[in-house]
């Protein structure tokens, strides 16, 4: 049972528009969640996060988005480059237990030039 | 700062061969843990520690050992290797109670068995 979806598993964007990547998660105590880029051959990093108590977090391109009704967040970059081209997963974790981050099947973002 | 440090990034097995997948920090993170990615499936929680002595199990522990000796390393070990466990594996440490700080990831294991 997937408790964190990510149900598009590729997404093409031109360079400068906006990439949006979708998460969905079924476990309501799920209050912490991150984003995490990875590429080919290497580990994935961290790139940003956000509390269930809010509903937006930014970082310079990158937006994170959460709606608890919906149980659905968000990764917005604006605008999109090419070295944004890789694999974007997002994982969940409740905080009152131990920290454990339970992640998607990622979906894989080529931004072309 | 080197970072988690997994060792070997290639391994190939026999059936039934037993091995140890190396995986070292240095940032003094109180929790670690071991990811496998598969096609499809994102990342899974085999196991994971959060000191020197303790382990527990993630989503998919069966095959698979673990021992926290010292802060610094934790290895993953395969008993009898199966086709089933071909995957890339994942170390990650983090500092315990940080939850915002995330987890700083090794490049991987690539391991198949044959």
């Amino acid at each position: 049972d997937q408790q964190v979806k990510q149900n598009s598993p590729s997404l093409s964007v031109q360079e400068g528009r906006i990439s949006i990547l979708n998460c969905d998660y079924t476990n309501s105590m799920f209050d912490y969640f991150l984003w995490y880029k990875k590429y080919p051959a290497e580990g994935p990093t961290f790139l940003i996060s956000i509390s269930s108590i809010k509903d937006k977090n930014e970082d310079g391109r990158f937006t994170v988005f959460l709606n608890k009704s919906a149980k659905h967040l968000s990764l917005h970059i604006v605008p999109s480059q090419p070295g944004d081209s890789a694999v974007y997963f997002c994982a969940a974790s409740h905080t009152s237990g131990t920290y454990k981050y339970i992640f998607g099947t990622g979906t894989r973002l080529k931004v072309l030039a | 700062n080197a970072g988690v440090t997994q060792t070997p990034k290639f391994q190939v097995l026999k059936t039934g061969q037993s091995m140890t997948l190396q995986c070292a920090q240095d940032m003094n993170h109180e929790y670690m843990s071991w990811y496998r990615q598969d096609p499809g499936m994102g990342l899974r929680l085999i196991h994971y520690s959060v000191g020197a002595g303790i382990t527990d199990q993630g989503e998919v522990p069966n095959g698979y050992n673990v021992s926290r000796s010292t802060t610094e390393d934790f290895p993953l070990r395969l008993l009898s290797a199966a086709p089933s466990q071909t995957s890339v594996y994942f170390c990650a440490s983090s500092p315990w109670g940080i939850v915002n700080y995330g987890y700083t990831f090794g490049s991987g294991t690539r391991l198949t068995v044959v």
